[in-house]
């Protein structure tokens, strides 16, 4: 069974501080790795998709890195703004267009 | 362009009573799954459609359908309601079925008393 385990579960940083949240994953044939940013009751929105160990994506102060067992989403200097839940997803070769998600790291960024 | 839409926004309902939430997939997309999200959880997968047929089923009872229209808008259907079927759920479409990007609507948030 695919499982996908987020860490850590909640994390508070200063505005300017930098650090990484952590999603590892055991599966059959990863087919991508999905990174999601969730609002307060609001839907994910979409952040990275990363297909092979050693690939990098950045956007703005985020940057997603993958490996052959887990990813890591860094964030540089973040903001309030950036303040939410980061969820991390994986589809197999096994699991058609089925996601599994992690359970999620809610970041707080104080002023 | 518009996003995937969600309607309604919110719901409360009784034990036992049925329900019909309803999704717009992005316009071109033809692929739309649904989820659901119990607060504090990650998103757990429900159904797929691709083309109006089913394309893969989570673990999740028969009281759960769903179905796709010729336009690609999809209806979830839930019947004999349960205290424990509260929750956010949220349909996302994608272009085609597989090695795609979902993306996410809003959410309709249902409240089961």
């Amino acid at each position: 069974e695919d499982q996908v385990t987020q860490s850590p579960e909640a994390l508070r940083l200063q505005e300017g501080e930098s650090s990484s949240l952590n999603c590892s994953y055991t599966v059959s044939g990863l087919r991508g790795l999905f990174w999601y940013r969730q609002d307060p009751g609001k839907g994910p929105e979409f952040l990275f998709t990363l297909y092979s160990a050693g690939e990098e994506k950045e956007k703005e102060r985020l940057k997603a890195t993958l490996t052959k067992k887990e990813s890591f989403l860094h964030i540089t200097a973040p903001k309030p703004e950036d303040s939410a839940t980061y969820l991390c997803a994986v589809r197999t070769e096994t699991s058609g267009s089925r996601l599994t998600f992690g359970e999620g790291t809610q970041l707080t960024v104080n002023p | 362009d518009a996003g995937v839409t969600q309607s309604p926004t919110h719901l409360i309902k009784t034990r036992g009573q049925q329900v019909t939430l309803r999704c717009s997939p992005i316009s071109g997309h033809k692929s739309v799954s649904w989820y659901q999200q119990v607060l504090g959880q990650g998103p757990q997968f429900i159904f797929q459609y691709y083309e109006k047929e089913e394309r893969g089923r989570g673990n999740f009872p028969d009281r759960f359908s769903a179905r796709q229209f010729p336009n690609y808008s999809s209806e979830l259907n839930v019947n004999a309601l349960l205290l424990g079927d509260s929750a956010l759920y949220l349909c996302a479409s994608s272009l085609r079925e597989y090695q795609e990007t979902q993306y996410f609507g809003p959410g309709t948030r249902l409240l089961v008393l």
